[in-house]
Parts: structure tokens; C-alpha cells; sequence
């Protein structure tokens, strides 16, 4: 059963650079062809999917959201990143890390945590 | 606005039966990508609750069952207890693999 945690900042300045990890634990992210991927939630609003991304590197964006946005894997620390530049107020929301599953469904997710952008 | 369509809420007393529907596109569900559910209880994360349009995942009570016809998907949900309340999300893809989340659906039971 794999395990992921969320963590980072939970305040960001606007325009400032929010950057996340997703530990996994409960197996090596690069042991089989998973996606891996990050999901926001807005306070009382609801799911938004960021980007995936395979542990190969291959990498898939929403259009919706800013230009802005890397996602990243470090097999070695089996741990993947979140980067969104330049923020602002709307980015506020809870981040999820989470990793697909048979059918493409998102079977694992993190706890979340929740960023907060604010002078 | 969702490019995949659920009502805001819908509502029902114990023991009955709600039905939860999620409409999409011939882009999306229409081009034959399959629909996933997931449920998300207050303060929580969400929670995979049928994958694959049908499949319920180990430990999922088979109170809930999924449907898939056309460019629509619905959840349905019998036997309702107290302990479904909650928020249900339909999620697919697109041709350029993005996934797609539902608005979301609050089932309130009464």
C-alpha cells in the first residue's frame, strides 16, 4: 500500500514561487509505469488537476492553469515536486499529490496541505 | 465551469436510493474515455469509490455501483446512511490525456 505526503510552505508571497514535494513510500516510484500527479481544491471549491507526469519524465499540463507550472520526479529521493511561479490570491487551495492506478483512476492520494498566498 | 457536468446537490433520507449523474462530451466520455468516482468527506481528501465506470475498489460497500452510456456516466447509491454524506466527484480524460474533474455533487442526507 503506498503512502504519499504532501509538504511545503504553507504561506507564499504573491508573485513568489510556490514549490512542493510528494514523499512516496510503500515502493519505488519508478518500480512500475505509474502517472503521478498534483490536484488543488480551492477552499470550498472543487477539483482542480494540475499536471502528471511519468517517472520516465514525460510531462502533461491543464491549459487552464498558468504557463507557469513544472512537475518534476527525483527517483532517488522517490519523491515528486510541484513548482507554480509568479502566484497569486487565486492559487490559495489545498494541494494534493496522488498516483493512477489501473483504468487511469487516481487510486492513492496524499493528505493534502493546504497553501495559503498572501502579502 | 467543469467541463464534465454533476448537479451542485442532491438529497435523500436513509435507506433510499440517490442517483448522481455526470455529463460530458464527445470529446471526453463520449470519445470512450472511462468515468472515475471519488468521494470526499469533510476535511478529507478524496477517496476512489468506482474506477473504470463500473469497478468498485476493495473495502467499497456494493451500495455503490456506476454506470456509463454515451457522453453521460451516473453513481448510484443505495441504501443511504448517514455516513454518505459527502462530496462525490466524476473525473475522465481528454485525447491529450488531461483529467477532468466534475463541479462536484454534495449529497445531503436528511
Amino acid at each position: 500500500q503506498q503512502q504519499l505526503q504532501e509538504s511545503g510552505p504553507g504561506l507564499v508571497k504573491p508573485s513568489e514561487t510556490l514549490s512542493l514535494t510528494c514523499t512516496v513510500s510503500g515502493g519505488s516510484i519508478s518500480s512500475r509505469s505509474y502517472y503521478w500527479g498534483w490536484i488543488r481544491q480551492p477552499p470550498g471549491k472543487g477539483l482542480e488537476w494540475i499536471g502528471s507526469i511519468h517517472y520516465s519524465g514525460s510531462t502533461y499540463y491543464n491549459p487552464s492553469v498558468k504557463s507557469g507550472v513544472t512537475i518534476s520526479v527525483d527517483t532517488s529521493k522517490n519523491q515528486i515536486s510541484l513548482k507554480l511561479s509568479s502566484v497569486t490570491a487565486a492559487d490559495t487551495a489545498v494541494y494534493y499529490c496522488a498516483r493512477v492506478g489501473t483504468a487511469m483512476a487516481w487510486h492513492y492520494w496524499g493528505q493534502g496541505t493546504l497553501v495559503t498566498v498572501s502579502s | 465551469q467543469s467541463v464534465l457536468t454533476q448537479p451542485p446537490s442532491v438529497s435523500g433520507a436513509p435507506g433510499q436510493r440517490v442517483i448522481i449523474s455526470c455529463t460530458g462530451s464527445s470529446s471526453n466520455i463520449g470519445a470512450g474515455y472511462d468515468v472515475h468516482w471519488y468521494q470526499q468527506l469533510p476535511g478529507t481528501a478524496p477517496k476512489l469509490l468506482i474506477y473504470g465506470n463500473t469497478n468498485r475498489p476493495s473495502g467499497v460497500p456494493d451500495r455503490f455501483s456506476g454506470s456509463k452510456s454515451g457522453t453521460s456516466a451516473s453513481l448510484a447509491i443505495t441504501g443511504l446512511q448517514a455516513e454518505d454524506e459527502a462530496d462525490y466527484y466524476c473525473q475522465s480524460y481528454d485525447s491529450s490525456l488531461a483529467a477532468l474533474f466534475g463541479g462536484g455533487t454534495k449529497l445531503t442526507v436528511l
